[in-house]
Parts: C-alpha cells; structure tokens; sequence
C-alpha cells in the first residue's frame, strides 16, 4: 500500500526566506508520481509541481522546487523568497503508474511572517 | 479554459436528508475523482470514474454514498441519509491521463447537524 508522510503540522518562515516542506513516501511499485498541492484558506486546491519516478531531474516550477532523493523516498518541497501569500496548507501526494488515485498526507500548514 | 466546478459550495442539512453535490470536470478529462476530508484528517480517495464507468470504487465509505456520470460529462455524489460523520469537504478532481496533473475543484462544505 502506499502511503505519504508529512511530519511538520505547522512551519513558520520569514518573508523572503526559503522554506523546505518535508515528504516522505513509501511504495512498491517502481514507477509511480509526486505531487504538491497548495490549499490556501479560501479552499481550493491548487497543483504546485510534479515529479515523475523516473524523472532525471528535480522538477522547479517558479518559486518551487521539488528535492526528490529517490533512495530516502523522499520528496520535499522547496519555496524560495517566501511571500505573505504563500502562507496555506501544502499537501503532498503520490499516485502509482496509470490512472490511479491520489494518496495524499496530512498536510503541513504553512504561515509567512512579514 | 474553465477549471473543474462544484455546486454547491456549502451546504447544511439534517441528519437523515439527502444531498447531492455536482462536480463539472475541465471539457475533454475523461478521469474524474471524488475525494473527502474530514475534519483534521487526510484527504481520502472515494471513486473515480473514466469516462461514465467506475473505474475504482474502493474508497466510498458505505452504501449510503451513491455516485453517477451520466455521459461521461459531470458527475453528481449524492448522500442518503446524511449522517453527522458524513460532514467534511468533498473534493472533485479531474485528468487527462494519469501521469498529468489532477486539477480540483473549491470542494464542497458538507455540514450534517
């Protein structure tokens, strides 16, 4: 079975600081696929980035980074120069090859200081 | 490009009625999830359908939970009898394929009193 693990329930950066959200995962199968997921405190749940089990390379998208250490199935979640507006809840998910289902952790909630 | 739709945002209903929510998933995603969170827990899978078939029904907690796509186009869940520990945000999320991003909807806020 698969499983994804959030061990920070809350985090608190300074603006303009760079902020790591860990994620670990367990899973058997060898090919599989990460992702983040923002919830900010309107509600709805916005795709951040994604990485691939066989991706070479650690995914970025803008701000966001993904540190995937496929040995430590780990796959954390870097945001550089934090904002006020980055301040949410941060999900990591995974789903196995094909058109499975996301298995999501608990979340970790993150809040900026200005 | 519209982004997958829930209605209604909210609802609060007694313990016993029925509700029904709807989910609209982004024109042309043939997958389409249900998922649930309850109050200070995970995010749980329900179903997903591909197209208007169910694909994986695994996660509805119990018969009480009825799930339909009718033409594979939007898809409605409906509770009945609603009851308290049914309460929690109830996510749709939509794909084109497996390895592409799932985008969700703003979820839909199930109150059971």
């Amino acid at each position: 079975a698969q499983k994804i693990t959030q061990t920070q329930p809350g985090m608190f950066v300074q603006e303009k600081e760079a902020v790591t959200l860990d994620c670990t995962y367990d899973t058997s199968d060898p090919s599989y696929g990460l992702f983040w997921y923002k919830q900010p405190s309107s509600g709805e749940m916005i795709f951040l980035i994604y990485q691939g089990s066989y991706d070479q390379q650690n995914a970025t998208e803008g701000r966001y980074s993904l540190n995937f250490q496929k040995a430590r199935k780990s796959a954390n979640l870097v945001i550089s120069a934090s904002q006020l507006g980055d301040s949410a809840m941060y999900f990591c998910a995974m789903f196995r090859s094909g058109n499975t289902p996301l298995v999501f952790g608990k979340g970790t909630r993150l809040s900026v200081i200005a | 490009e519209a982004g997958v739709t829930q209605f209604p945002s909210h609802s609060v209903i007694e313990k016993g009625q029925t509700v029904t929510l709807r989910c609209d998933p982004i024109s042309g995603h043939d997958n389409l999830y249900w998922y649930r969170r309850v109050m200070g827990k995970e995010i749980k899978f329900l179903l997903h359908f591909v197209k208007e078939s169910k694909q994986d029904e695994s996660g509805m907690p119990n018969n009480r939970f009825l799930a339909e796509r009718t033409g594979g186009t939007y898809s409605t869940l409906k509770v009945q009898p609603a009851e308290l520990e049914d309460s929690g945000v109830y996510f749709c999320a939509s794909s084109t394929s497996g390895s592409q991003p799932q985008h969700f909807g703003d979820g839909t806020r199930l109150s059971i009193l």
